[in-house]
């Protein structure tokens, strides 16, 4: 069955660093975002992509964050200048398009920033 | 924006027994999701709910679709220790915003066998 894959399962990095997570959605899919989840807190939505622009965000996605679609597989979120607070799961998921369908997650990335 | 209360936080029921969580919003939804989480793992759906009033079944799991659009429910019947786990809710609209889910803060259920 296809699924959402997530690379790295788990990322440290230092404060102030840049970090790259990657997820390759669904083949099929033409919606992809990107959730975070702190720890013991519920998913959070963060921004959504379709059509190779951003369609979405909320108010946690800053000028620090950034998504890209460098290929036509892959799907990245870039932090630039981490921060302790940014410690958290970032979950992909990818979704067919049309209505009456479903997100599919990835499996997340755990970002802990020291 | 949109927010969704999720109740109870945590339940702690012994095997076979039924479970019921529901989720309530001051808006509404065009989609209604119930995700399950486990340690260290992604959300999985278990079940999603188009259209107002459905109720709909996966194998023990009954979940329905709020007649007003603003609530939905989620039973499981006679559980068992893998049913341990995170459930969220979400809800979903179409068109402008894309699809994004809304989540709830989750039922943390704990079975003792």
């Amino acid at each position: 069955e296809p699924e959402v894959t997530q690379t790295p399962s788990h990322q440290v990095t230092q404060m102030g660093q840049e970090v790259i997570l990657r997820c390759v959605p669904i083949s099929n899919h033409l919606y992809f975002y990107w959730y975070r989840q702190i720890l013991g807190q519920k998913v959070e939505f963060l921004v959504s992509f379709y059509n190779n622009e951003i369609s979405e965000k909320s108010e946690i996605f800053d000028d620090q964050f950034s998504v890209e679609r460098p290929d036509g597989s892959n799907f990245t979120l870039k932090i630039r200048s981490t921060k302790l607070e940014d410690s958290a799961m970032y979950f992909c998921a990818s979704r067919k398009t049309g209505s009456n369908t479903e997100a599919f997650f990835g499996q997340g990335t755990r970002l802990t920033v020291v | 924006g949109q927010q969704l209360n999720q109740s109870p936080q945590s339940m702690f029921i012994q095997e076979g027994e039924d479970v019921s969580m529901n989720c309530t919003s001051s808006s509404i939804f065009n989609t209604w999701l119930w995700y399950k989480q486990d340690p260290g793992e992604g959300p999985v759906l278990l079940i999603a709910l188009y259209k107002a009033g459905e109720l709909t079944s996966n194998g023990r799991l009954t979940a329905q679709f709020g007649i007003t659009r603003k609530d939905s429910f989620l039973n499981i019947s006679a559980s068992i220790p893998s049913d341990v786990g995170i459930y969220f809710c979400a809800g979903q609209n179409y068109g402008g915003s894309q699809g994004n889910l809304i989540f709830g803060k989750g039922t943390k259920l704990s079975v003792k066998p």
